[in-house]
C-alpha cells in the first residue's frame, strides 16, 4: 500500500498562473481532505469531502477549489495564485468509523513569486 | 484568540528528562482531543487520542480536563528520536461527524545528548 500520495512534491508558480494539486489513497477511505501549513499558524483545513461526488468548504477554501470525481482522487486547484498561497499543503484521508484518525500524505510545497 | 492555543517552544531537555506539554481549546463543543507529532519537513502523525479518564502508551501519557478546556501530553524518559513537533488537535465540534479536525500551532520539542 502507497498509503497517500500527493503529487506533485515542490512547484514555483508565478502569480496569476493556475496549478491542480494531485491526492491520492489506496486505502478505500470515504473521507478526504486538504489542509495547508504555514508557519505559526498550525494547519488549517481548506476543504473536505465524506464521500466521492462530494465536497465541503473548510476554514481558508477561498481562491481554491476541489473535485472529488474519484473515491481515491482529491484534487486542489488554484485558478489564478497568489503569493499569500505559497504554503505546504497537506492531503489526508479518513475512513468513516474514525474520521478523526488521518493519514497524511506527504506534501506539496507550493512557492507563488 | 485562536481555536487551539499552544507554547511554540522550542523545549530544549536533555536525553532521560521528563517534559510536558499543554494545550488549551476554545471550544466546549469539542468531543474528541489528540496529539500529532510531526517531524522536520514531514507530515503529521497521530501518536495518541487523549481520553477524558487519561491514557498512557508506553513513555507517553495523555490528560484531559474538559471544565478547564485544558489538554497535556508528558514524556517521561525523553529519546533523541523524540525530537519533532507535537501538534495538540481537537475536533471541530457539532453534531455531524465530518471528521473536521483544529490544529494547534505545535510545540517543538529538541531533546539533546
Amino acid at each position: 500500500n502507497a498509503g497517500v500520495t500527493q503529487t506533485p512534491k515542490f512547484r514555483v508558480l508565478k502569480t496569476g498562473q493556475s496549478m491542480t494539486l494531485l491526492c491520492a489513497q489506496d486505502m478505500n477511505h470515504e473521507y478526504m481532505y486538504w489542509y495547508r501549513q504555514d508557519p505559526g499558524m498550525g494547519l488549517r483545513l481548506i476543504h473536505y469531502s465524506v464521500g466521492e461526488g462530494t465536497t465541503a468548504k473548510g476554514e481558508v477554501p477561498d481562491g481554491y477549489n476541489v473535485s472529488r470525481l474519484k473515491k481515491q482522487n482529491f484534487l486542489l486547484g488554484l485558478e489564478s495564485a497568489a503569493p499569500s498561497q505559497t504554503s505546504v499543503y497537506f492531503c489526508a484521508s479518513t475512513n468513516g468509523g474514525d474520521p478523526h484518525r488521518q493519514f497524511f500524505g506527504p506534501g506539496t510545497r507550493l512557492t507563488v513569486l | 484568540r485562536k481555536e487551539v492555543e499552544q507554547d511554540p517552544g522550542p523545549f530544549n531537555v536533555p536525553e532521560g528528562a521528563t517534559v510536558a506539554f499543554n494545550c488549551t481549546y476554545s471550544n466546549s463543543a469539542s468531543q474528541s482531543f489528540f496529539w500529532y507529532r510531526q517531524d522536520c519537513r514531514k507530515e503529521p502523525k497521530l501518536l495518541m487520542s487523549v481520553y477524558s479518564s487519561g491514557n498512557e502508551d508506553g513513555r507517553f501519557t495523555a490528560q484531559l480536563n474538559r471544565a478547564s478546556q485544558y489538554i497535556s501530553l508528558l514524556i517521561r524518559d525523553s529519546k533523541l528520536s523524540d525530537s519533532a513537533t507535537y501538534l495538540c488537535v481537537v475536533s471541530g465540534g457539532g453534531s455531524s461527524n465530518t471528521g473536521k479536525l483544529i490544529f494547534g500551532q505545535g510545540t517543538t520539542l529538541q531533546v539533546k545528548p
